[in-house]
Protein backbone atom coordinates (compact mmCIF):
# COMPACT_ATOMS: atom_id res chain seq x y z
CA UNK A 1 0.00 0.00 0.00
CA UNK A 2 0.53 3.84 -0.45
CA UNK A 3 2.49 5.45 2.52
CA UNK A 4 1.33 8.61 4.05
CA UNK A 5 3.50 10.29 6.85
CA UNK A 6 2.70 12.70 9.43
CA UNK A 7 4.86 15.27 11.56
CA UNK A 8 4.56 15.69 14.45
CA UNK A 9 3.12 12.86 15.86
CA UNK A 10 2.10 14.27 19.21
CA UNK A 11 2.63 18.04 20.50
CA UNK A 12 1.56 19.61 23.56
CA UNK A 13 0.65 23.43 23.01
CA UNK A 14 -0.39 26.49 25.48
CA UNK A 15 -4.05 28.01 24.55
CA UNK A 16 -3.59 31.05 22.66
CA UNK A 17 -0.75 29.33 20.23
CA UNK A 18 -0.88 28.19 16.71
CA UNK A 19 0.34 24.31 15.97
CA UNK A 20 0.81 23.28 12.27
CA UNK A 21 0.89 19.36 11.43
CA UNK A 22 2.49 18.23 7.89
CA UNK A 23 0.97 15.54 5.97
CA UNK A 24 3.33 13.91 3.34
CA UNK A 25 2.59 11.38 0.94
CA UNK A 26 5.74 9.34 0.46
CA UNK A 27 5.65 7.35 -2.61
CA UNK A 28 2.86 8.92 -4.59
CA UNK A 29 1.48 12.30 -5.24
CA UNK A 30 -1.34 13.17 -4.57
CA UNK A 31 -3.48 16.48 -5.64
CA UNK A 32 -6.28 15.36 -2.99
CA UNK A 33 -5.47 15.09 0.60
CA UNK A 34 -7.98 14.79 3.54
CA UNK A 35 -8.26 16.16 7.05
CA UNK A 36 -9.98 14.13 9.73
CA UNK A 37 -10.38 14.78 13.46
CA UNK A 38 -11.16 11.95 15.72
CA UNK A 39 -12.42 12.78 19.61
CA UNK A 40 -11.96 9.75 22.34
CA UNK A 41 -14.45 6.68 21.58
CA UNK A 42 -15.76 8.55 18.45
CA UNK A 43 -15.55 7.82 14.95
CA UNK A 44 -13.58 10.07 12.34
CA UNK A 45 -14.90 13.19 11.27
CA UNK A 46 -13.92 15.14 7.67
CA UNK A 47 -12.92 18.34 8.26
CA UNK A 48 -11.44 19.58 5.28
CA UNK A 49 -10.49 18.31 1.24
CA UNK A 50 -7.11 20.01 1.03
CA UNK A 51 -6.72 20.70 -3.19
CA UNK A 52 -3.05 20.84 -4.57
CA UNK A 53 -2.90 24.69 -5.59
CA UNK A 54 -6.19 26.04 -4.69
CA UNK A 55 -7.88 26.71 -1.60
CA UNK A 56 -8.93 24.40 0.86
CA UNK A 57 -12.67 22.93 1.17
CA UNK A 58 -14.35 22.72 4.48
CA UNK A 59 -16.80 20.63 6.05
CA UNK A 60 -19.92 22.06 7.60
CA UNK A 61 -18.98 23.82 11.29
CA UNK A 62 -15.70 23.60 10.44
CA UNK A 63 -13.84 27.57 11.05
CA UNK A 64 -11.59 27.82 7.52
CA UNK A 65 -9.86 30.95 9.72
CA UNK A 66 -9.33 28.20 12.44
CA UNK A 67 -7.85 25.01 10.55
CA UNK A 68 -5.50 26.68 7.87
CA UNK A 69 -5.01 24.10 5.23
CA UNK A 70 -2.27 24.68 2.23
CA UNK A 71 -1.11 22.33 0.06
CA UNK A 72 1.71 23.50 -1.99
CA UNK A 73 2.62 20.60 -3.64
CA UNK A 74 1.87 17.11 -5.05
CA UNK A 75 3.39 15.34 -1.86
CA UNK A 76 2.72 17.90 0.97
CA UNK A 77 -0.27 19.31 2.84
CA UNK A 78 -0.09 21.26 6.41
CA UNK A 79 -3.09 22.17 9.24
CA UNK A 80 -2.58 24.72 11.04
CA UNK A 81 -4.94 25.27 14.41
CA UNK A 82 -4.55 28.75 14.96
CA UNK A 83 -5.01 30.20 18.45
CA UNK A 84 -5.89 26.69 20.09
CA UNK A 85 -7.87 26.00 23.01
CA UNK A 86 -8.41 22.66 25.19
CA UNK A 87 -11.42 22.09 23.26
CA UNK A 88 -8.82 21.74 20.08
CA UNK A 89 -7.16 18.74 21.81
CA UNK A 90 -7.91 15.70 19.85
CA UNK A 91 -6.46 12.76 17.29
CA UNK A 92 -5.44 14.79 13.77
CA UNK A 93 -4.97 12.17 11.22
CA UNK A 94 -4.75 12.85 6.87
CA UNK A 95 -5.46 10.74 4.14
CA UNK A 96 -4.53 10.18 0.46
CA UNK A 97 -5.26 8.19 -2.36
CA UNK A 98 -2.64 7.51 -4.88
CA UNK A 99 -5.53 6.71 -7.44
CA UNK A 100 -8.53 8.80 -6.42
CA UNK A 101 -11.41 7.44 -6.16
CA UNK A 102 -9.63 4.61 -5.14
CA UNK A 103 -8.22 3.36 -1.73
CA UNK A 104 -7.10 6.21 0.63
CA UNK A 105 -4.23 5.74 3.65
CA UNK A 106 -3.63 6.92 6.57
CA UNK A 107 -1.08 8.96 8.01
CA UNK A 108 -0.17 8.16 11.73
CA UNK A 109 -1.76 10.71 13.00
CA UNK A 110 -1.04 13.83 15.38
CA UNK A 111 -2.24 13.74 18.76
CA UNK A 112 -2.87 17.77 19.90
CA UNK A 113 -3.52 18.43 23.65
CA UNK A 114 -3.61 21.87 24.64
CA UNK A 115 -2.89 22.94 27.84
CA UNK B 1 -28.28 12.87 5.58
CA UNK B 2 -25.77 10.36 4.17
CA UNK B 3 -25.23 8.29 6.54
CA UNK B 4 -22.66 5.06 7.11
CA UNK B 5 -24.47 2.71 10.40
CA UNK B 6 -22.86 0.07 12.23
CA UNK B 7 -23.31 -1.75 15.24
CA UNK B 8 -21.11 -0.11 18.32
CA UNK B 9 -20.38 -3.88 19.71
CA UNK B 10 -18.49 -5.34 21.08
CA UNK B 11 -18.46 -8.56 19.21
CA UNK B 12 -17.03 -11.21 21.69
CA UNK B 13 -15.58 -14.04 19.48
CA UNK B 14 -13.46 -17.11 20.57
CA UNK B 15 -10.23 -17.20 18.75
CA UNK B 16 -10.31 -19.24 15.46
CA UNK B 17 -14.11 -18.53 15.10
CA UNK B 18 -15.37 -16.77 11.93
CA UNK B 19 -16.21 -12.90 13.05
CA UNK B 20 -19.37 -11.16 11.10
CA UNK B 21 -19.03 -7.44 10.68
CA UNK B 22 -22.16 -5.78 9.32
CA UNK B 23 -22.29 -2.31 7.54
CA UNK B 24 -25.27 -0.43 6.04
CA UNK B 25 -25.47 2.68 3.75
CA UNK B 26 -27.71 5.06 2.91
CA UNK B 27 -26.97 6.60 -0.55
CA UNK B 28 -28.41 4.27 -3.29
CA UNK B 29 -25.95 5.45 -5.52
CA UNK B 30 -22.88 4.84 -3.84
CA UNK B 31 -19.49 3.31 -5.76
CA UNK B 32 -17.17 2.06 -3.51
CA UNK B 33 -16.56 0.55 -0.06
CA UNK B 34 -13.81 0.12 2.67
CA UNK B 35 -13.40 -1.64 5.34
CA UNK B 36 -10.22 0.03 7.81
CA UNK B 37 -8.98 -1.52 11.21
CA UNK B 38 -7.89 0.84 13.80
CA UNK B 39 -6.27 0.13 16.77
CA UNK B 40 -6.71 1.82 20.20
CA UNK B 41 -4.51 4.80 19.65
CA UNK B 42 -3.65 4.26 16.09
CA UNK B 43 -4.85 5.96 12.78
CA UNK B 44 -7.52 3.86 10.41
CA UNK B 45 -5.57 0.76 8.28
CA UNK B 46 -7.01 -0.34 5.05
CA UNK B 47 -7.79 -4.00 4.99
CA UNK B 48 -10.42 -4.11 2.33
CA UNK B 49 -11.75 -2.49 -0.36
CA UNK B 50 -14.82 -3.43 -3.00
CA UNK B 51 -16.40 -2.15 -5.50
CA UNK B 52 -19.16 -4.32 -7.39
CA UNK B 53 -21.78 -7.14 -5.77
CA UNK B 54 -20.56 -10.35 -4.50
CA UNK B 55 -17.75 -11.64 -2.77
CA UNK B 56 -14.01 -10.58 -2.09
CA UNK B 57 -11.62 -12.14 -0.48
CA UNK B 58 -7.68 -11.64 0.77
CA UNK B 59 -6.33 -14.16 2.94
CA UNK B 60 -8.32 -14.33 5.75
CA UNK B 61 -10.62 -11.19 5.43
CA UNK B 62 -13.49 -11.53 2.81
CA UNK B 63 -15.47 -8.35 1.79
CA UNK B 64 -19.25 -9.14 0.40
CA UNK B 65 -21.21 -6.04 -1.00
CA UNK B 66 -25.03 -6.31 -1.98
CA UNK B 67 -25.87 -2.69 -3.74
CA UNK B 68 -29.35 -3.41 -4.00
CA UNK B 69 -29.81 -4.12 0.15
CA UNK B 70 -27.38 -1.08 0.82
CA UNK B 71 -25.44 -3.87 2.57
CA UNK B 72 -21.89 -4.11 2.87
CA UNK B 73 -20.05 -6.90 5.24
CA UNK B 74 -16.88 -8.37 6.44
CA UNK B 75 -15.86 -11.94 7.59
CA UNK B 76 -12.83 -12.49 9.30
CA UNK B 77 -11.86 -16.40 9.30
CA UNK B 78 -9.62 -17.97 12.53
CA UNK B 79 -9.72 -14.84 14.38
CA UNK B 80 -6.91 -14.16 16.08
CA UNK B 81 -6.42 -12.26 19.50
CA UNK B 82 -4.55 -9.55 17.65
CA UNK B 83 -7.25 -8.81 15.61
CA UNK B 84 -9.10 -7.42 18.42
CA UNK B 85 -9.78 -3.52 16.75
CA UNK B 86 -12.33 -1.36 15.94
CA UNK B 87 -13.31 -2.03 12.30
CA UNK B 88 -14.54 1.00 10.16
CA UNK B 89 -16.82 1.05 7.28
CA UNK B 90 -16.61 3.35 4.78
CA UNK B 91 -18.15 4.24 2.05
CA UNK B 92 -17.55 7.26 -0.67
CA UNK B 93 -21.24 8.45 -1.63
CA UNK B 94 -19.90 10.79 -4.38
CA UNK B 95 -17.35 12.57 -7.02
CA UNK B 96 -16.16 14.41 -4.44
CA UNK B 97 -13.62 11.60 -2.71
CA UNK B 98 -15.17 11.75 0.31
CA UNK B 99 -15.18 9.01 3.03
CA UNK B 100 -18.19 8.74 5.12
CA UNK B 101 -17.54 6.59 7.76
CA UNK B 102 -19.89 4.75 10.38
CA UNK B 103 -19.05 4.54 13.83
CA UNK B 104 -17.01 1.41 14.23
CA UNK B 105 -17.96 -1.90 15.83
CA UNK B 106 -15.57 -2.89 18.42
CA UNK B 107 -14.04 -6.64 17.79
CA UNK B 108 -13.15 -8.55 20.88
CA UNK B 109 -11.07 -11.50 20.09
CA UNK B 110 -11.14 -14.25 23.12
CA UNK B 111 -7.76 -16.36 23.46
Amino acid sequence: GAVVSQHPSRVICKSGTSVKIECRSLDFQATTMFWYRQFPKQSLMLMATSNEGSKATYEQGVEKDKFLINHASLTLSTLTVTSAHPEDSSFYICSASPTPPGEQYFGPGTRLTVT
Amino acid sequence: QKEVEQNSGPLSVPEGAIASLNCTYSDRGSQSFFWYRQYSGKSPELIMSIYSNGDKEDGRFTAQLNKASQYVSLLIRDSQPSDSATYLCAVMMDSSYKLIFGSGTRLLVRP
